[in-house]
């Protein structure tokens, strides 16, 4: 069946370091992926989005990879600040419109 | 621009009683809603979606008739939790969209609903 799934759960960096979270999906017929933020006890919050007739994406501080070789997604954040720290959700858009979420996987950025 | 907006942001009820909780796009007209559930530690698992002026299309073991969604107009949808009991305690999210198909979901903040 469908399913959005992310490799690790937690990621711990250093301010000012990159990060980068994956996500792995399966069904190969998506074409409207995307990544959300979630800080705790709120809803969340568009970060970038990436269409499958594209490879990579850029925005601030932030870079969405797509390789439909291997059904992987990245989101890319660089000099990673203390504000970043949250959950980090890709999602995958069905043929029905409808959002399929990712397990999520928690930032924190130490100082 | 693409804000939406739940109201209340937290709520606690007692078991056996009925919640409202309100999702407005308050500077779009949404074609559709969607209305999530997410339990602590969670991923957001979709409940329903909802389409100004028809019925709600609800997922697979979610029961309408115990969560009742309205969309009367393109800015409000509203969703009723009925006969609330304690397993039904969890961060409500609704998210809006402005058309069709692979349109940004815009996502509100989440109600929190505690039921004693």
């Amino acid at each position: 069946g469908e399913s959005v799934g992310l490799h690790l759960p937690t990621l711990s960096v250093q301010e000012g370091d990159n990060s980068i979270i994956n996500c792995a999906y399966s069904n190969s017929a998506s074409d409207y992926f995307i990544w959300y933020k979630q800080e705790s006890g709120k809803g969340p919050q568009f970060i970038i989005d990436i269409r499958s007739n594209m490879d990579k994406r850029q925005g601030q501080r932030v870079t969405v990879l797509l390789n439909k070789t291997v059904k992987h997604l990245s989101l890319q954040i660089a000099a990673t600040q203390p504000g970043d720290s949250a959950v980090y959700f890709c999602a995958e858009e069905d043929k029905g419109g409808k959002l399929i979420f990712g397990q999520g996987t928690e930032l924190s950025v130490k100082p | 621009g693409a804000v939406v907006s739940q109201h209340p942001s937290w709520v606690i009820c007692k078991s056996g009683t009925s919640v409202k909780i309100e999702c407005r796009s308050l500077d779009f007209q949404a074609t559709t809603m969607f209305w999530y559930r997410q339990f602590p530690k969670q991923s957001l698992m979709l409940m329903a979606t909802s389409n100004e002026g028809s019925k709600a299309t609800y997922e697979q073991g979610v029961e309408k008739d115990k969560f009742l969604i309205n969309h009367a107009s393109l800015t409000l949808s509203t969703l009723t939790v009925t006969s609330a009991h304690p397993e039904d305690s969890s961060f409500y999210i609704c998210s809006a969209r402005l058309g069709a198909f692979t349109d940004t979901q815009y996502f509100g903040p989440g109600t929190r609903l505690t039921v004693l």
